[in-house]
């Protein structure tokens, strides 16, 4: 079993749908939860961060963990063709300046 | 949020050779990551570079494949030597940042590297 496992791809949805990402994982020592955005030939960029379990939102945002499940998700509102690329979720164990482990990422396609 | 620099952007190299992937941070950073990321895959850490000290692999990493300098706190390069098309991949470097109280990470814009 990988350790985060990310729901496959790719996802094509219209603009202003609301979009759900999901990943899971099985090792319960991560406690630092993070999603990247990644467009075609660039490299990840942080999008949201959180902390142990709970929300968190930013804009069109959401990030909830649940770490009684081990599951993480992304909702992200009123999506926007410019939302189109690759989502990736990352997890940590200590943070700062600590591995980080990815799941596999999944291609998100926004159609006008 | 720290800037990194990284070069070059994309490469097509010959078996057998090497290539050293160089990225350069807009500040002083204590450690530095080295990723993979191969096609269809997630990223992979290949190893954590310190200022100062030996780099340190991940399983399935070792020195001699893919050797990394640091030599000051804002610069590190990370050699691919004697490619074969199984390294064709992506190549990132990252670093730790904070950013509104919270801990991130931040990553180059990758090399893109070909073995023919």
């Amino acid at each position: 079993q990988k350790e985060v496992e990310q729901d496959p791809g790719p996802l094509s949805v219209p603009e202003g749908a609301i979009v759900s990402l999901n990943c899971t994982y099985s090792n319960s020592a991560f406690q630092y939860f993070m999603w990247y955005r990644q467009y075609s030939r660039k490299g990840p960029e942080l999008l949201m961060y959180t902390y142990s379990s709970g929300n968190k939102e930013d804009g069109r945002f959401t990030a909830q963990v649940d770490k009684s499940s081990k599951y993480i998700s992304l909702f992200i509102r009123d999506s926007q063709p410019s939302d189109s690329a690759t989502y990736l979720c990352a997890m940590t164990i200590t943070g700062a300046n600590s591995k980080l482990t990815f799941g596999k990422g999944i291609t998100l396609s926004v159609r006008p | 949020s720290a800037v990194i620099s990284q070069k070059p952007s994309r490469d097509i190299c010959q078996r057998g050779t090497s290539l050293t992937i160089q990225c350069q941070v807009d500040s002083q950073v204590t450690m530095m990551f080295w990723y993979r990321q191969q096609p269809g895959q997630s990223l992979t850490l290949i190893a954590t570079a310190n200022q100062g000290s030996e780099a340190t692999y991940e399983s399935g990493f070792v020195i001699d494949k893919f050797p990394i300098s640091r030599p000051n706190l804002t610069f590190s390069t990370l050699t691919v030597s004697n490619m074969s098309p199984e390294d064709s991949s992506i190549y990132l470097c990252s670093v730790g940042v904070s950013r509104d109280s919270n801990y991130g990470y931040t990553f180059g814009s990758g090399t893109r590297l070909t073995v023919v």
